[in-house]
């Protein structure tokens, strides 16, 4: 049981290429997010998944897009990257049965991005 | 303004000495609160989850409070380990019934031999 993992773990992008963070979990948990974590600041929401087929935004989705086209897998598109999406990406899912608010959310390793 | 904020920024202690780490929040309500350890280059890890009508939660060494009343949480580490080294965030859920979190800026420990 791998859990949540993320590829690649580290990239350099140059300002105005696009690329995709992948994520995939093993767990068959219905919901996932994506994570950005800034030097010194909380992690902040970007997208989430509540099931294959269904995404919405969250606190930053600018710049960003996403798909879910399977329970597992969960990538993260960035289009024309800009020097501000250089950061931490961090991929989570958890299981959220029907009336309960409690799921514990389990995060992958991360890809650390750098756009310069 | 973030809707959580945590002290001390960082903290060092020695190993084998108990510490408490502090959470204060604005807005309410909201359906939970938690707390997650973040070793340097790794992904938060669960630690505690309170509800709302909870005001203790243990997990092994680490047993977190909640005071609605005063908005506060704390996170106390007991007989603290070298591994214990990590940030510690607070975070709690942004409504009632959402699954959307804000995360505060966590507390970075320090435990030295």
């Amino acid at each position: 049981n791998a859990g949540v993992t993320q590829t690649p773990k580290f990239r350099i992008l140059k300002i105005g290429q696009s690329m995709t963070l992948q994520c995939a979990q093993d767990m068959n948990h219905n919901y996932m997010y994506w994570y950005r974590q800034d030097p010194g600041m909380g992690l902040k929401l970007i997208y989430y998944s509540v099931g294959a087929g269904i995404t919405d935004k969250g606190e930053v989705p600018n710049g960003y897009n996403v798909s879910r086209s399977t329970t597992e897998d969960f990538p993260l598109r960035l289009e024309l990257a800009a020097p501000s999406q250089t950061s931490v990406y961090f991929c989570a899912s958890s299981y959220r049965a029907s009336g309960r608010v409690t799921d514990t959310q389990y995060f992958g390793p991360g890809t650390r991005l750098t756009v310069l | 303004k973030n809707q959580v904020e945590q002290s001390p920024q960082s903290l060092i202690i020695l190993e084998g000495k108990n510490c408490t780490l502090q959470c204060n929040y604005t807005v309410s309500p909201f359906s939970n609160l938690r707390w997650y350890k973040q070793d340097t280059g790794r992904g938060p890890v669960s630690l505690t989850i309170m509800t709302f009508s909870e005001n203790t939660k243990s997990n092994g060494r680490y047993t977190a409070t909640l005071d609605a009343d005063t908005k506060q949480s704390s996170l106390h580490i007991t007989a603290s380990q070298l591994s214990d080294s990590a940030s510690y965030i607070c975070v709690k859920t942004r409504g009632a019934g959402s699954y959307q979190l804000t995360f505060g800026k966590g507390t970075k420990l320090s435990v030295i031999p």
